[in-house]
């Protein structure tokens, strides 16, 4: 189940299951999102982009869904796997500008 | 491809001391560096912006004279944090993209302690 911790909502799933976690972004300007992958005590890797002309985007056992009407994007794991244990952060940029803007994190644990 | 590393990985400073840390882009050209800050538990937030050969962009609330910020070369920027205190403490992080790149790749991060 999903559960809001001190800082970062928790999800905890089952190793096998599929996983989906969500993300509301803040600016109906922005054209470019990312999902980054946070383990402890390292740097953000990158998992997998869309634009905003696309509402969906496949990876290797990733997808992204966009949905700009509620400003919402979500990610999906399929057959999740104890590695995939981690924060995972949206990030959003617009356009004219460099800079990322990060969402606040979902911790997802993974439970044999 | 897009490696970044920085150093140290670690550092550990009395207070009132500065301390500098190293943004590296291993194989590509990283026209433009960020660097962020990120407390236990929290999200990152951006602190600078900077292009190689011009001053940072720093966001506010960031003290520029505090967290100097140098982009020498295509390959390197470094952070320095002057005059350390406690609070100063967290994890910093750096990211580079360059013209070929659509999106950032972060280094690994440098945890600072400050005593």
């Amino acid at each position: 189940g999903e559960s809001v911790g001190l800082h970062l909502p928790t999800l905890s799933v089952q190793e096998g299951d599929n996983s989906i976690i969500n993300c509301a972004y803040s600016n109906s300007a922005s054209d470019y999102f990312i999902w980054y992958k946070q383990e402890s005590g390292k740097g953000p890797q990158f998992i997998i982009d869309i634009r905003s002309n696309m509402d969906k985007r496949q990876g290797q056992r990733v997808t992204v869904l966009l949905n700009k009407t509620v400003k919402h994007l979500s990610l999906q794991i399929a057959a999740t796997q104890p590695g995939d244990s981690a924060v995972y952060f949206c990030a959003e940029n617009k356009g004219n500008t460099d800079k990322l803007i990060f969402g606040t994190g979902t911790r997802l644990q993974v439970f044999p | 491809g897009a490696v970044v590393s920085q150093h140290p990985s670690r550092v550990i400073c009395k207070s009132g001391t500065s301390v500098k840390i190293e943004c590296r882009s291993l194989d590509f050209q990283a026209t433009t560096m960020f660097w962020y800050r990120q407390f236990p538990k929290q999200s990152l937030m951006l602190m600078a912006t900077s292009n190689e050969g011009s001053k940072a962009t720093y966001e506010q609330g960031v003290e520029k004279d505090k967290f100097l910020i140098n982009h020498a070369s295509l390959t390197l920027s470094t952070l320095t944090v002057t005059s350390a205190h406690p609070e100063d403490s967290s994890f910093y992080i750096c990211s580079a993209s360059g013209p070929r790149l659509d999106t950032q790749y972060f280094g690994p991060g440098t945890r600072l302690t400050v005593l």
